[in-house]
């Protein structure tokens, strides 16, 4: 089982344009959540995909939008980068709402 | 007042001593309670889940909930090294948002 895998690892971008990470979910599991998490902090929810909708939504502006796959995988997108967005970007899956484990995130940084 | 409440810290026990974590919340409404590790640089690992009132122990890990004090805690036994990491208390309601506090810095001294 290879567990939660995101990808890329590391991203730098240019403040004003668009990224997109991506998220495969533990075998088994149907839910996927992205979270922030800027240093020193813990992370903040974002949104949750299950069946291929938005669940829930955290306190995020609409730049960032996401999409979850048959398959269950995931994206999160994020227009028009600000600096401020520079933070480790980690996506958890569950089976539904049962405990969830974190891939090995995706640190972006916006120059 | 922030949802998911942690002591900072550093906690600083030394080895083979009993290290305890807290974490206070504010949403009656929650109903899952997780906490995590983390080591510098890396993701968070789950190490505990509880979901009813009392205790839950797994290994050197005991997890005590307590859902009228809205209160929920970590003991470490027999502390090593390798437990130096910050710990990370989150909360579920029904809905399936989670609540992460800003975790707490852990360091075992040998």
């Amino acid at each position: 089982d290879a567990g939660v895998t995101q990808s890329p690892t590391h991203l730098i971008k240019t403040r004003g344009q668009q990224v997109t990470l991506r998220c495969s979910p533990k075998s088994g599991h149907d839910t996927v959540s992205w979270y922030q998490q800027a240093l020193g902090q813990g992370p903040q929810f974002i949104f949750q995909y299950y069946e291929e909708e938005e669940r829930q939504r955290g306190n995020f502006p609409d730049r960032f939008s996401g999409h979850q796959f048959p398959n269950y995988s995931s994206e999160l997108n994020v227009n028009a980068l600000l600096l401020g967005d520079s933070a480790l970007y980690l996506c958890a899956s569950s089976q539904g709402r049962a405990e969830a484990f974190f891939g090995q995130g995706t640190r972006l940084t916006v120059v | 007042q922030k949802e998911v409440e942690q002591n900072s810290g550093p906690l600083s026990v030394p080895e083979g001593a009993i290290a305890s974590l807290n974490c206070t919340y504010s949403d009656r409404g929650s109903q899952s309670f997780f906490w995590y590790r983390q080591y510098s640089g890396k993701s968070p690992e789950l190490i505990m889940f509880i979901y009813s009132n009392g205790d839950k122990e797994d290994g050197r890990f005991t997890a005590q909930l307590n859902k009228a004090s809205q209160y929920v805690s970590l003991l470490i036994r027999d502390s090593q090294p390798s437990d130096s990491a910050t710990y990370l208390c989150a909360v579920s309601t029904n809905a399936g948002k989670s609540t992460f506090g800003d975790g707490t810095t852990l360091t075992v001294k040998p």
